[in-house]
């Protein structure tokens, strides 16, 4: 069974950092690209971040480009986002997901609150 | 503003067939890249609900149907019952954006 398991999720001050983590469990990670995708409260979703299996290609929205980096660590069948120079804007909850697109196994989400 | 426009909101009434429309543009859609569609109940990640513009994973029922012609895409709910009152959204790759992007979502209403 594919599980997906967010944590990292807080408050943060605006200017400040959070790394989000993601264990996935029930597939063979390193074959498949991951995501993190956010919802803003009360707004749509918004697909923030992708790498590839191996972890050579990411791709990032140009709303956290330079700010957000996505990393995974095959060995630990984990993946990571290191959110740097948060605004209040960012304030949502952030859901990891197997693959950039046709996601069919998404985590529970966890909520990150960006305030001061 | 998302590349991919949806509606805020749509109704019907139960037993009714109602369309969400998803409009793109020539550097997503009409670029010939698949159209995914999710529903997603309050307080709940999204579920994936029609893959690559027409395909149902195992488990959705039937009554949903996807579709795609030229710059645009839509999602079909045919007996509409008042569990699929949700947020449907649909997602496609953007070539001047270079990634995945969503629409911003339609709130379906049950009457």
């Amino acid at each position: 069974e594919v599980q997906l398991v967010e944590s990292g999720g807080g408050l943060a001050q605006p200017g400040g950092s959070l790394r989000l983590s993601c264990a996935a469990s029930g597939f063979t990670f390193s074959r498949f690209a991951m995501s993190w995708v956010r919802q803003a409260p009360g707004k749509g979703l918004e697909w923030v971040s992708g790498i590839s299996g191996s972890g050579v290609s990411t791709y990032y929205a140009d709303s956290v480009k330079g700010r957000f980096i996505i990393s995974r660590d095959n060995s630990k069948n984990t993946l990571y986002l290191q959110m740097n120079s948060l605004r209040v804007e960012d304030t949502a909850v952030y859901y990891c997901a197997k693959d950039y697109t046709g996601i069919f196994y998404w985590g529970q989400g966890t909520l990150v609150t960006v305030s001061s | 503003q998302s590349v991919l426009t949806q509606p805020p909101s749509v109704s019907g009434a139960p037993g009714q067939k109602i369309t969400l429309p998803c409009t793109g543009s020539s550097s997503n859609i009409g670029a010939g890249y698949d159209v995914h569609w999710y529903q997603q109940l309050p307080g709940t990640a999204p579920k994936l609900l029609i893959s690559g513009n027409n395909n149902r994973p195992s488990g959705v029922p039937d009554r949903f149907s996807g579709s795609k012609s030229g710059t645009s895409a839509s999602l079909a709910i045919t007996g509409l019952q008042p569990e699929d009152e949700a947020d449907y959204y649909c997602q496609s790759y953007d070539t001047s954006l270079r990634i995945w992007v969503f629409g911003g979502g339609t709130k379906l209403t049950v009457l």
